[in-house]
């Protein structure tokens, strides 16, 4: 089955700084796709980074990397020079296996990252 | 242009009361998912609509939920006889992408509907 573990329930961090918030995955599909998701105190899901199995090389997105490691199963967001913005509820995603024509997602836990200026 | 839309923002129910959860898409998406949020927990799916057509309520939790699509655009996620552990946040994503094992299918989301019931 397929597993996404987000093993820091709150990290913080000062203003200007980088963080990196931690995901480790499970599954056996070798196609799979990673998201990464900001939730704000609105509730919304902001879509901020993709990872497919596939690609040579870490995606990329403004302040947004993600530190794709296959070999460990691993697939971390680096947010760099943080803003107090910044400061929300992060989910990592995996996109379940293409089956009967759609791929659902399945979150972690969360990790609430907090910005202090 | 516009996002995912979602009615109500805020439900407080009675136990027993029926509700009804609104999603309007981002236009000519084609596909459309309901997940469901607990408090403090990562959103867990509900089912999938592609087009009009209901492909996955595998993960809807009692057959007092139901969910429709019927002109293959704005959904309606219904409870019936609402009880406590309904209390949540109802997510509606969209997509694009019919589903494949390479590439991006991002899912849009809306901002949900919590519910809570009393």
């Amino acid at each position: 089955a397929q597993k996404i573990t987000q093993t820091q329930p709150g990290m913080f961090v000062q203003e200007k700084e980088a963080v990196t918030l931690d995901c480790t995955y499970d599954t056996s599909d070798p196609s799979y796709g990673l998201f990464w998701y900001k939730q704000p105190s609105s509730g919304e899901m902001i879509f901020l980074i993709y990872q497919g199995s596939y690609d040579q090389q870490n995606a990329t997105e403004g302040r947004y990397s993600l530190n794709f490691q296959k070999a460990r199963k691993s697939a971390n967001l680096v947010i760099s020079a943080s803003q107090l913005g910044d400061s929300a509820m992060y989910f990592c995603a995996m996109r379940g296996p293409f089956s009967g024509g759609y791929n659902k997602l399945i979150f972690g836990a969360g990790t609430r990252l907090a910005v202090h200026p | 242009g516009a996002g995912v839309s979602q009615s109500p923002r805020y439900k407080v129910a009675k136990r027993g009361q029926d509700v009804a959860l609104r999603c309007d898409p981002i236009s000519g998406h084609v596909s459309l998912f309901w997940y469901q949020q607990a408090l403090g927990q990562g959103p867990e799916f509900l089912t999938y609509f592609q087009n009009e057509a209901q492909l996955d309520k595998s993960g809807l939790p009692s057959d007092r939920f139901f969910a429709e699509r019927p002109e293959g655009s704005v959904s309606t996620l219904k409870i019936q006889r609402t009880q406590q552990e309904d209390s949540a946040v109802y997510l509606c994503a969209s997509s694009d992408a019919i589903g494949r094992d390479r590439g991006t299918d991002t899912q849009y989301f809306g901002p949900g509907t919590r519910l809570t019931v009393l």
